[in-house]
């Protein structure tokens, strides 16, 4: 079974913490995908990457950067975590040959 | 620019009945058309998808057509039970530039009473 793993479905940090949320695909898509989702607001794009070492900014990239050193990995970096960046944290993953994504089960970040 | 519009929630119905849940879209080209479900806490799943006009899709009782000339996705089911409460997101997916980027609606909450 094809699978989009986030490594944490909780956390917890305290403001100014440096965040990593790490995402790994088995299915060798090209692409992978950020997303944040808040009540009301939907889901809404951080970066995505579309081959390894390249990053795209999304629709809010503000506080956050990202990493896609191999393949298979997909890494968001809050620099100096807030409490507004608390929220549910999706990584999704794609083929460019094929339409439609795959997600993780989302982690759950809340910010102290 | 590309977006989803879809009906807002909640939407609450009884065990059995029919379902429906509008979405229209907008995009630039010749979009696929998906509907993913989000059940509590989880991430959001592909539910169905259509790839070009007048394509059916269709998963576990649920159906869309994709409409070309009303830009429509409407998801419906004949019955619905208890465990299809969850979040109902559609989307669209245009290629481009070496990937595919999804625009999503907001989701519609959908509640199925005993």
């Amino acid at each position: 079974d094809v699978k989009v793993t986030q490594s944490s479905r909780y956390l917890v940090k305290r403001t100014g913490e440096k965040v990593f949320l790490e995402c790994v695909q088995d299915m060798d898509h090209e692409n992978m995908f950020w997303y944040r989702q808040d009540p009301g607001l939907g889901l809404r794009l951080i970066y995505f990457s579309y081959d390894v070492k390249m990053k795209e900014k999304g629709d809010i990239p503000e506080g956050y950067s990202v990493s896609r050193e191999k393949k298979e990995r997909f890494s968001l970096i809050l620099e100096s975590a807030s409490t507004n960046q608390t929220s549910m944290y999706l990584c999704a993953s794609s083929s460019y040959r094929a339409s439609g994504y795959t997600f993780g089960s989302g982690t759950r970040l809340t910010v102290v | 620019g590309n977006s989803v519009t879809q009906m807002e929630g909640p939407v609450t119905l009884s065990e059995e009945a029919f379902l429906t849940i509008n979405c229209t879209y907008t995009a630039t080209g010749y979009p696929s058309l998906f509907w993913y479900v989000q059940y509590p806490g989880e991430g959001l799943q592909l539910l169905l998808k259509a790839t070009k006009a007048d394509d059916k899709g269709s998963n576990k009782g649920f159906e869309a057509t994709y409409r070309k000339e009303t830009t429509s996705f409407h998801l419906e089911k004949g019955s619905v039970q208890v465990s299809d409460s969850a979040v109902y997101f559609c989307a669209l997916s245009l290629a481009g530039g070496g990937y595919q980027k999804v625009t999503f609606g907001t989701g519609t909450k959908l509640q199925v009473i005993p």
